[in-house]
């Protein structure tokens, strides 16, 4: 079980769009269809923001939207907010009940 | 709402036992179809899948963990619990307890606030 890759840090401006990538396997992210996404505050419990690859719980604003090609999935948070300045982690099912995350993304509203 | 609050002891001892318990409210542990979980957090690290408990019985671990992770659950205290054993300082990490839906495919969604556990030397 290796930890999915994701870039080490993102930022971008008020309004803008910021993209992390989250890559796996054809055991993890390119074998299943369950990618989720993960917003953590440091201090704070983390919140899910997107699973089943493409789908937001009851809450979440559409402002953030998911997607997988292949082996790579991929977090879009459109017109960034100052309050959406945190640490991300992708994680995906393998099978067995087990997951696996993701390196984690620093994104930065600049 | 379903709270969940983890407890345990914040120091453990380089190859002692690490034991850890989440207490949960505003629900029950028995109810039908949901996993309870353990993710930990290491310093300056990622999240890392520990492992699950149906409300079944039925457990999970991660298999990089397996040989040192028992998780159970005392539905007449609706809590879960985690042991750890042989710890070393690599397991120095925040512990957080999380619960999903067996309808979803996911860690959790709802979490803990975490538990810092340091293990000394």
């Amino acid at each position: 079980q290796s930890a999915l890759t994701q870039p080490p840090s993102a930022s971008g401006s008020p309004g803008q769009s910021v993209t992390i990538s989250c890559t796996g396997t054809s055991s993890d992210v390119g074998g299943y269809n369950y990618v989720s996404w993960y917003q953590h505050h440091p201090g704070k419990a983390p919140k899910l923001m997107i699973y089943d690859v493409t789908k937001r719980p009851s809450g979440v604003p559409d402002r953030f939207s998911g997607s997988k090609s292949g082996n790579t999935a991929s977090l879009t948070v459109s017109g960034l907010q100052a309050e959406d300045e945190a640490d991300y982690y992708c994680s995906s099912y393998e099978g067995s009940n087990n997951y696996v995350f993701g390196t984690g993304t620093k994104v930065s509203v600049l | 709402q379903l709270q969940l609050q983890e407890s345990g002891p914040g120091l453990v001892k380089s190859s002692e036992t690490l034991s850890l318990t989440c207490t949960v409210s505003g629900g029950s542990i028995s109810s039908s179809n949901y996993y309870w979980a353990w993710i930990r957090q290491r310093p300056g690290k990622g999240l890392e899948w520990i492992g699950s408990i149906y409300y079944s019985g039925s457990t999970y671990y991660n298999p990089s963990l397996k040989s040192r992770v028992t998780i159970s659950a005392d539905t007449s205290k609706n809590q879960f619990s985690l042991i750890l054993k042989s710890v070393t300082a690599a397991d120095t990490a925040l512990y957080y307890c999380a619960r999903r839906s067996g309808t979803y495919y996911h860690p959790g969604y709802y979490w803990g606030q975490g538990t810092l556990v340091t293990v000394s030397s």
